[in-house]
């Protein structure tokens, strides 16, 4: 069965900082990974996802995140962080039939 | 835009209640899902639906049913609340596809005292 690793529950970053959250599949096909963003009090928003071809994907806000099969890992990455970045970041693999399966979330804080 | 309405925000009930969680999307889309999420261990899939009157159990269905009625509309009934059903209830909508993304709802805080 498809599962997720996430392997950091928290980081704080200084604003403008660079970030890098880790995220670990096990899948036996080739998979499909989505990377999503929950603010407080909301749900979640996805910020990209890749299913094929170029393994660094661009997202929403100035994300972007690197699919790596030798590695099994999907890590997401920004270059500058901002306040506005501060939220909880779920890393997913698609589990057939449009349905995923979640990690358990990284939170991340942002220190001005 | 896709919008994803959950009929309440903030709910508070009684053990043994019967309750009903309301999901309501905009967007057509055939498939819908709803979710439980608990600090620490992500999203965990309670039900989804692919298509009017259709249902399949996801990884904790247990102390749950679901109904989809309408298209749009997908409802998780809780038949006897118990405390341990305490947890933010997360609904989504997807297009059929599977690569589509999930729109996600605001979510509905429960608790069960």
């Amino acid at each position: 069965a498809q599962s997720v690793t996430q392997p950091d529950i928290h980081i704080t970053v200084s604003e403008g900082a660079s970030l890098e959250l880790r995220c670990n599949y096990s899948y036996g096909a080739t998979p499909y990974l989505f990377w999503y963003v929950q603010s407080p009090g909301q749900g979640l928003q996805l910020l990209l996802k890749y299913f094929s071809g170029d393994t660094l994907v661009q997202g929403i806000k100035g994300f972007e995140a690197e699919f790596k099969r030798s590695q099994s890992s999907f890590n997401l990455r920004k270059p500058s962080v901002h306040w506005s970045d501060a939220a909880e970041y779920f890393c997913a693999v698609g589990a057939g039939a449009g349905k995923s399966t979640f990690g358990d979330g990284t939170t991340l804080t942002v220190k001005p | 835009d896709v919008k994803v309405t959950q009929s309440s925000r903030y709910l508070v009930k009684r053990t043994g209640e019967k309750v009903f969680l309301e999901c309501v999307q905009d967007m057509d889309h055939e498939n819908m899902f709803w979710y439980r999420q608990d600090p620490g261990l992500g999203l965990r899939l309670i039900y989804f639906s692919y298509d009017v009157k259709m249902k399949e159990k996801g990884d904790i269905p247990e102390g749950y049913s679901v109904s989809r009625e309408k298209k749009e509309r997908f409802s998780l009934i809780l038949e006897s609340a118990s405390t341990n059903q305490t947890s933010m209830y997360l609904c989504a909508s997807q297009s059929a596809g599977e690569v589509e993304t999930q729109y996600f709802g605001p979510g509905t805080r429960l608790l069960v005292l």
